[in-house]
């Protein structure tokens, strides 16, 4: 049972370069957000979704898009990458609103 | 004002110490959860409560409604108990469906 799978797990980019952060989950669950964390903060929501087809803008959205093609795959997209985009990244998936969050292990993103 | 303040922001303790870990929040919510992120930075769910204690093993988490708090606490603490602890609660209300909103995260080190 794989859970929630995030790749890659490190990645330095220059300023400008675009890239994208896989995200997969095999719960069939429905919800799926992206969180960055940056030191001493708190986890921010960058993007949701509520389902294949689905996306929506969480606090933290500049910067970033997001596609939700199919129930498990939820991959975050950085175009132009800016050092403020350093941090790292979390994927999560949840089955409805009021139920257990998985994570995945983390990408940690470094822009130079 | 945050609305999830954790306290403290760091704690050190000797193995075998009893532990508590404090969250407030001043939002409605449906549900709280505990974190745990290793070094490494993984992040596991610990417990989700919407009312009332929960007990795993050495860990047990509480929550008060009324009050708007909540505890999480480690018995007989291990060295193995060292991690970031992160508490995070689920809205009650409308906005990013289901998202979580987290505490910046108490940071516990246990000395053998």
């Amino acid at each position: 049972n794989a859970g929630v799978t995030q790749t890659p797990k490190f990645r330095i980019l220059k300023i400008g370069q675009s890239m994208t952060l896989q995200c997969t989950q095999d719960m069939n669950h429905n919800y799926m957000y992206w969180y960055r964390q940056d030191p001493g903060m708190g986890l921010k929501l960058i993007y949701y979704s509520v389902g294949a087809g689905i996306t929506d803008k969480g606090e933290v959205p500049n910067g970033y898009n997001v596609s939700r093609s199919t129930t498990e795959d939820f991959p975050l997209r950085l175009e132009l990458a800016a050092p403020s985009q350093t941090s790292v990244y979390f994927c999560a998936s949840s089955g409805e609103r009021v139920t257990e969050a998985f994570f995945g292990q983390g990408t940690r993103l470094t822009v130079v | 004002k945050n609305e999830v303040e954790q306290s403290p922001q760091n704690l050190t303790a000797q193995e075998g110490e009893f532990i508590t870990i404090n969250c407030s929040y001043s939002v409605g919510i449906s549900a709280l959860h505990w974190l745990q992120q290793h070094p490494g930075g993984g992040i596991v769910s610990l417990f989700m409560l919407s009312s009332g204690k929960k007990k795993h093993g050495r860990l047990i988490a509480t929550i008060n409604i009324q009050e708007k708090h909540s505890s999480l606490h480690i018995t007989a603490s291990h060295p193995r108990d060292s991690a970031v602890y992160i508490c995070a609660v689920r809205s009650a209300y409308g906005g990013s469906q289901g998202n979580l909103i987290f505490g910046k995260g108490t940071k516990l080190s246990v000395k053998p």
